[in-house]
């Protein structure tokens, strides 16, 4: 099993569409959550952290479940500038004193008009 | 400019000769690493440096690849006798510290192996 799994898609939503994206990590003992965000031929920016409670930023709504170990984001009234690779990345708690990264292989979305 | 940089942006190169990817991490980040991705695959994670050290090499996928870090700034990864399966991004990113910082990714060095 993977240690961080996603939906390849590709998601096509038109514009103004609501479109949720779906991760599970294999590693209970998992601490920290986030999304990126992966433009075409660019690096990865972080999108936003996930907290156990739920966060919300503008249209971007993320949710974390750890019974389920599986971590969700919404994102609401999609725009053309939306259309991107999503990753879900989840830390490997904290061995050698320092916090591993695994990156899931990412969630495409193609907002069309 | 305050991001991480990466050198050189792409690099071409023929079967079997080496190559040296730079990395200049944001001023002041102490923890550094390496990712690799493949078309359309995730990031692979290579290497981490804390300062001057390597405390995590475990992604390294041959003896072919050595990093190094001088300074507590600059890292070269150097990939020796490259072969056509080398061929991918190969990204760096910083954080304050090694711990539950955030890393800040460079935008990469695009490395086609011929």
């Amino acid at each position: 099993r993977k240690e961080v799994e996603q939906d390849p898609g590709p998601f096509n939503v038109p514009e103004g569409a609501t479109v949720a994206f779906n991760c599970t990590y294999s590693n209970s003992a998992s601490q920290s959550f986030f999304w990126y965000r992966q433009d075409c031929r660019k690096e990865p920016k972080l999108l936003m952290s996930v907290y156990s409670s739920g966060n919300e930023d503008g249209r971007f709504t993320a949710q974390l479940n750890r019974a389920s170990q599986y971590i969700s984001l919404l994102i609401r009234d999609s725009k053309l500038s939306d259309s991107a690779t999503y990753l879900c990345v989840v830390n490997i708690p904290p061995s050698g004193g320092y916090n591993k990264l695994i990156f899931g292989a990412g969630t495409r979305l193609a907002v069309h008009p | 400019g305050a991001g991480v940089s990466q050198s050189p942006s792409n690099k071409v190169t023929e079967k079997g000769k080496d190559v040296e990817l730079r990395c200049d991490p944001i001023s002041g980040h102490t923890a550094l690493y390496w990712y690799r991705q493949s078309l359309g695959q995730g990031l692979e994670f290579l290497i981490y440096f804390q300062g001057n050290s390597a405390p995590d090499k475990s992604g390294l996928p041959s003896d072919r690849f050595s990093a190094e870090r001088t300074g507590g700034s600059v890292s070269t990864l150097t990939i020796q006798r490259t072969q056509q399966e080398d061929s991918a991004v190969y990204l760096c990113a910083s954080s304050l510290t090694g711990g539950k910082n955030i890393q800040y990714f460079g935008a990469g060095t695009r490395l086609s192996v011929l």
